[in-house]
């Protein structure tokens, strides 16, 4: 089955700084790898994805880049603000299965 | 367009008590999941069905659990009975298929705590 970490557990970055979390996978037939956003009481709503046919996703101040040969994939969120505190999960599919494996999450803090 | 509906939105029960859970998907969403969410941690996978048939409950603590979509379209998650180590988020999700990729939207979820 397929094996996903997630690092780091929690980050705190200051108003305007740049914040990385970084994910790997297990099964080389993973595909798709969506990132969720999960506010405090609130469902997982995705932010980016990004298929295995491409290196690199932005959309705005959010970006996610892809390394096959490694097997990790890693989120970007440049120019964080406060409203980008949250609980952020990496997931990836069993092999070309749909059902999707989550990383243990990490909770981003911007500080103002 | 509505989104993923949960029911209820929290419940408490005492150990050794049932409790059922209801989810209507997005209209039109074929595939369903059921997931567990322990505090602290990511969404892990229950049971998945495609219209009214599971494609996959390896997860599914089936001594306890139980889960059924008979119409294709809404579905009810049953514990019986419920321990302590139950206590958690239950979230469901539903998808859709564009362009060859696949979209999980999930419910808010039902918060059990189990005294």
């Amino acid at each position: 089955g397929e094996n996903v970490e997630q690092h780091p557990s929690t980050l705190s970055v200051q108003e305007g700084d740049s914040a990385v979390i970084k994910c790997t996978y297990s099964d080389s037939a993973s595909n798709y790898f969506p990132w969720y956003k999960q506010e405090l009481g609130k469902r997982p709503q995705l932010i980016i994805d990004i298929r295995s046919n491409v290196g690199e996703k932005k959309d705005q101040r959010i970006a996610v880049t892809l390394n096959k040969t490694a097997k990790h994939f890693s989120l970007h969120i440049t120019e964080t603000q406060p409203e980008d505190s949250a609980v952020y999960f990496c997931a990836a599919p069993r092999g070309s299965a749909r059902q999707l494996t989550f990383g243990s999450g990490t909770q981003l803090t911007v500080l103002p | 367009e509505a989104g993923v509906a949960q029911s209820p939105r929290y419940k408490i029960i005492e150990k050794r008590q049932s409790v059922a859970f209801w989810c209507n998907p997005i209209s039109g969403h074929a595939t369903l999941y059921w997931y567990q969410q322990i505090l602290g941690q990511g969404p892990k996978l229950l049971i998945q069905f495609q219209n009214n048939g599971v494609v996959d409950d390896s997860q599914l603590p089936k001594d306890r659990f139980s889960a059924e979509r008979l119409k294709g379209v809404d579905s009810t998650l049953k514990i019986q009975p419920a321990k302590l180590e139950d206590s958690a988020v239950y979230l469901c999700a539903s998808s859709s298929v564009q362009g060859g990729r696949e979209t999980q939207y999930f419910g808010p979820g039902t918060r059990l705590l189990v005294l």
